[in-house]
C-alpha cells in the first residue's frame, strides 16, 4: 500500500494563479480530510470529507475548494492564490469511527 | 470553542532519561485524546489514543495519561534514544465529535547523546 500520497511536494504560485493540490489514498478510508501548517500554529483543518459526494468546511476554508467524486482521491483548490495562503499542506484520512489518521507528505506552497 | 496547549518551548533532554511532554485543553470534555509524532519535512504519524474512562496507556517505550478532572494528558518517552528528537503533537476531537481533530502547536523534543 502507497498509504497517502500528495503532488506536487513543493510549489511557488505567484498571487492571483490557480492550482490544484492533489491527494490520494489506497486504504478505502471513508474520511478525508485537508489540513495547513504554518509555523507555531499547529494543524488546521480547511476542508473534509466523510465519503464520495459529501465535503464540509473546517475551521479555515476561505480561499479553497474541493470536491470528492471518488473514495480515493480528495484535490484541493486554490482559486487565485494570495500570500497568506504560503504554508505546507497536509492530506489525512480514516475510517469512520476509527479515530487514527494517516498524514500523506505534504505540500510545500509559497505564493509571491 | 476548546483549546489545546503545548510547551512551546523546545525539551532538551539527555539520552536514557524519561521525557515528559504536556498537553493542557480547556472549554470541554473530549471522549478521547490522540498523540502524533511529526519529523521534519514530513508529515505526523500516530502513537496513540487515549479514551476518557481511561487513565493510562502504554506502548513499548511511550506511556500516555488522561486526567479529565485537570483537563490534561501527559506523554513520556521513557529510556529516551536520540531517534526520539522530533515534534510531538497532541489532537483533540472537536465538540461535535467526528472524525475531525483540533490539534495543538506540538513540543520539540531534543534528545542529546
Amino acid at each position: 500500500n502507497a498509504g497517502v500520497t500528495q503532488t506536487p511536494k513543493f510549489q511557488v504560485l505567484k498571487t492571483g494563479q490557480s492550482m490544484t493540490l492533489q491527494c490520494a489514498q489506497d486504504m478505502n478510508h471513508e474520511y478525508m480530510s485537508w489540513y495547513r501548517q504554518d509555523p507555531g500554529m499547529g494543524l488546521r483543518l480547511i476542508h473534509y470529507s466523510v465519503g464520495a459526494g459529501i465535503t464540509d468546511q473546517g475551521e479555515v476554508p476561505n480561499g479553497y475548494n474541493v470536491s470528492r467524486s471518488t473514495t480515493e482521491d480528495f484535490p484541493l483548490r486554490l482559486l487565485s492564490a494570495a500570500p497568506s495562503q504560503t504554508s505546507v499542506y497536509f492530506c489525512a484520512s480514516s475510517y469512520l469511527g476509527q479515530y487514527e489518521q494517516y498524514f500523506g507528505p505534504g505540500t510545500r506552497l509559497t505564493v509571491t | 470553542s476548546q483549546k489545546i496547549e503545548q510547551n512551546s518551548e523546545a525539551l532538551n533532554i539527555q539520552e536514557g532519561k524519561t521525557a515528559t511532554l504536556t498537553c493542557n485543553y480547556t472549554n470541554y470534555s473530549p471522549a478521547y485524546l490522540q498523540w502524533y509524532r511529526q519529523d521534519p519535512g514530513r508529515g505526523p504519524v500516530f502513537l496513540l489514543l487515549i479514551r476518557e474512562n481511561e487513565k493510562e496507556k502504554r506502548k513499548e517505550r511511550l506511556k500516555v495519561t488522561f486526567d479529565t478532572t485537570l483537563k490534561q494528558s501527559l506523554f513520556h518517552i521513557t529510556a529516551s534514544q536520540p531517534a526520539d528528537s522530533a515534534t510531538y503533537l497532541c489532537a483533540l476531537p472537536p465538540l461535535r465529535g467526528g472524525n475531525k481533530l483540533v490539534f495543538g502547536a506540538g513540543t520539540i523534543l531534543r534528545v542529546k547523546s
